[in-house]
Order: structure tokens, then sequence, then C-alpha cells
């Protein structure tokens, strides 16, 4: 089965650090390009962070520059995202897609929620 | 800064036409995808390429462009259509990736 599950979300206090994964399975990982997209609680999606296949380009939308590392292991079928200095303002579902070139993000894994409150 | 622009709602009854739109100066240089998110659950990809559906969506959903104007259009509306609808887009090398804010179509 052709699947994205997300783990290593949970509640932080504001300023620590968390660090997410998503294990793929399926298909070819090593071959995709994978993003981590967000959702606040009631809000809209809104895109974090990009690497392409052979962590050749990482990208990251400004808010999270400096306090976010997304990686990969293609030899474990694995993405990750290091969140540092957290905010309260982070809190929300983050979402592991594949994709997101020509083809859109065509698997979206089933989301894990990050709470960071005092 | 760039954004894409959607309807915060629509609303149509069973069996009519639901059409969204989703604005942005980008739209005549890239391609528009449209994703379906029911409540609880992750974002499902409804089209790709501004009118191309993936498998296993139903043929009611198409979309289309016009100048920059992306328009999600789906016919004989169900029931089961209700959903938050976002548009996205790639805005440049530094932002692969943008969606609009989401609309929320209510099935009446």
């Amino acid at each position: 089965e052709v699947r994205l599950v997300e783990s290593g979300g949970g509640p932080v206090k504001p300023g620590e650090s968390l660090r997410l994964s998503c294990e793929a399975s399926g298909f070819s990982f090593s071959t995709f390009s994978m993003n981590w997209v967000r959702q606040a609680p009631g809000k809209g999606l809104e895109w974090v962070s990009s690497i392409t296949s052979k962590s050749s380009f990482i990208y990251y939308t400004d808010s999270v520059k400096g306090r976010f590392t997304i990686s990969r292991d293609n030899a474990k079928n694995s993405l990750y995202l290091q969140m540092d200095n957290l905010r309260v303002e982070d809190t929300a579902v983050f979402y592991c897609v594949r994709g997101f070139g020509n083809d859109g993000g065509d698997l979206w894994g089933q989301g894990t929620l990050v709470t960071v409150s005092s | 800064s760039y954004e894409l622009t959607q309807p915060p709602s629509v609303s149509v009854s069973p069996g009519q036409t639901a059409s969204i739109t989703c604005s942005g100066d980008v739209l005549p240089d890239k391609y528009m995808y449209w994703y379906q998110q029911k409540p609880g659950q992750a974002p499902v990809m409804v089209i790709y390429k501004d009118s191309e559906r993936p498998s296993g969506i139903p043929a009611r959903f198409s979309g289309s462009t016009s100048g920059t104007t992306a328009t999600l259009t789906i016919n004989g509306v169900q029931a089961e259509d209700e959903a938050d609808y976002y548009c996205q887009s790639a805005i440049s090398r530094d932002i692969p990736v943008l969606f609009g804010g989401g609309t929320k179509l209510t099935v009446l």
C-alpha cells in the first residue's frame, strides 16, 4: 500500500524542540521530492518546507527559516523535520506530502499534531 | 508578497453546479492544483495541471483557467462533496508551493 505515516508530534513549551518523522512505503521514496505542510487549528493549509529527491535543494517558508530543518534518509524511506525554538504560532497539524512538482501534492499523510503552549 | 485569493464560502443545492475561483497574478504562467479536505481528514488532490483529474476522482470535478483566474467546477454536486477546497500553485524556485486561503463548500 502506498502511504505516508507521520509521527513525533505532541505538546511542547515555547522555545523547546521537536523532531517530526514521516515514514514512506509502497513507492520509490528516493525519486520524489518531499514536503511538510501545516494547518493551524481552524485555519488553512500552509506550506512549510520542501526537499528534493537527493537533498540537493531545500526550501523553507520565511516564518520557519533558521528554526526548522528538513532532511531525509532515502535508505530508511524517511523524511524529517527538526523544529527548534518553537513558538505558540507553530501549533498545527503537520502533514508529510509527496510531490508538489508538476504533478502536485499527490500523496498526503494523516498528519501529526504539534501543540506549543506554556 | 504573492497571494492566491479564494472566496471564503460557496453554497449550492444538490444536483446543481458549484464553481470555486482562485485568482492570482502568477496564474497565466503557472499550473493550478486543487485539493479537497473533509473535516478531520488530510487533503486529497482533485485536479492537477489546471484541468487533469487524478485516478479515482469523479468526472464531475473539472478545472479550468482564464487569465489570472482558475476555476474548480463540480457538476451535479452531491452531499459528499461538502468540504473545504484549496487551490495551490508554484510561485518561484524559492516558493515552490503556495496555497489559497480555502473555500468552504456547503451543500444545502
